[in-house]
């Protein structure tokens, strides 16, 4: 059962490097999500997808791109990396796209540190 | 628009005492209600959810939470502490509209520390 797998685990970038953070699950999920962690802020959501072909924007899309082609993998892009985006990620995703009636899974977090 | 307030970022109790963990919400319909813990570099997990019927919720753990919709609150609670419960804990509110367009919305978290 290996459920929400983020890789790599742990990432130091340059500022105006690019990278992509790897999100896949083996549960069939429909709904996918990315969020960012940040120290007193709690979670914060930066894209969200429903299903493959459909993405959308969270609260805090800026420096970021994801795609969805397939149903099990969500990748997160950082185009040009800022120190600001310093954080820690987690890939979610849920069964079908009623958050209510199917909680989150969550994976063990990409932490980025941008120097 | 949702939000939830959690009321102080570090709690601390004597193991072996009550915990109270504090929620309060706001939402324009009536909310699907989480609580999340989080351990040490790891993911988020469910402790226990609200969304409709009994008010007061029963999750993993030995933890529990009351759905108060007078209140707009959604306290966790246990009766007695154990060390192992020392985490990072989260309450997040969704207004469940469809589609998971909404996402859930996270409080910023209450730091437990258990007191030997």
């Amino acid at each position: 059962n290996a459920g929400v797998t983020q890789t790599p685990k742990f990432q130091v970038l340059k500022t105006g490097q690019s990278m992509t953070l790897q999100c896949a699950q083996d549960m069939n999920h429909e709904y996918m999500s990315w969020y960012r962690q940040d120290p007193g802020m709690g979670l914060r959501l930066i894209h969200y997808s429903v299903g493959a072909g459909i993405t959308d924007q969270g609260e805090v899309p800026n420096g970021y791109n994801v795609s969805r082609s397939t149903t099990e993998d969500f990748p997160l892009r950082l185009l040009s990396a800022a120190p600001s985006q310093t954080s820690v990620y987690f890939c979610a995703s849920s069964y079908g796209g009623v958050i209510g009636n199917s909680p989150l899974h969550f994976g063990n977090g990409t932490r980025l540190t941008v120097t | 628009a949702q939000s939830v307030t959690q009321l102080g970022s570090h709690v601390s109790v004597s193991e072996g005492a009550l915990v109270l963990l504090r929620c309060n919400y706001s939402s324009s319909v009536p909310p699907y209600l989480f609580w999340y813990v989080q351990y040490p570099n790891q993911g988020l997990q469910l402790l226990l959810k609200y969304t409709t019927g009994a008010t007061l919720v029963k999750g993993i753990n030995g933890f529990e939470a009351e759905f108060k919709k007078s209140e707009t609150s959604f306290h966790l609670t246990k009766p007695s502490a154990h060390m192992s419960d020392a985490a990072e804990y989260f309450c997040a509110v969704s207004e469940g509209t469809g589609g998971g367009a909404d996402g859930l919305t996270f409080g910023k978290g209450t730091h437990l520390i258990i007191q030997p």
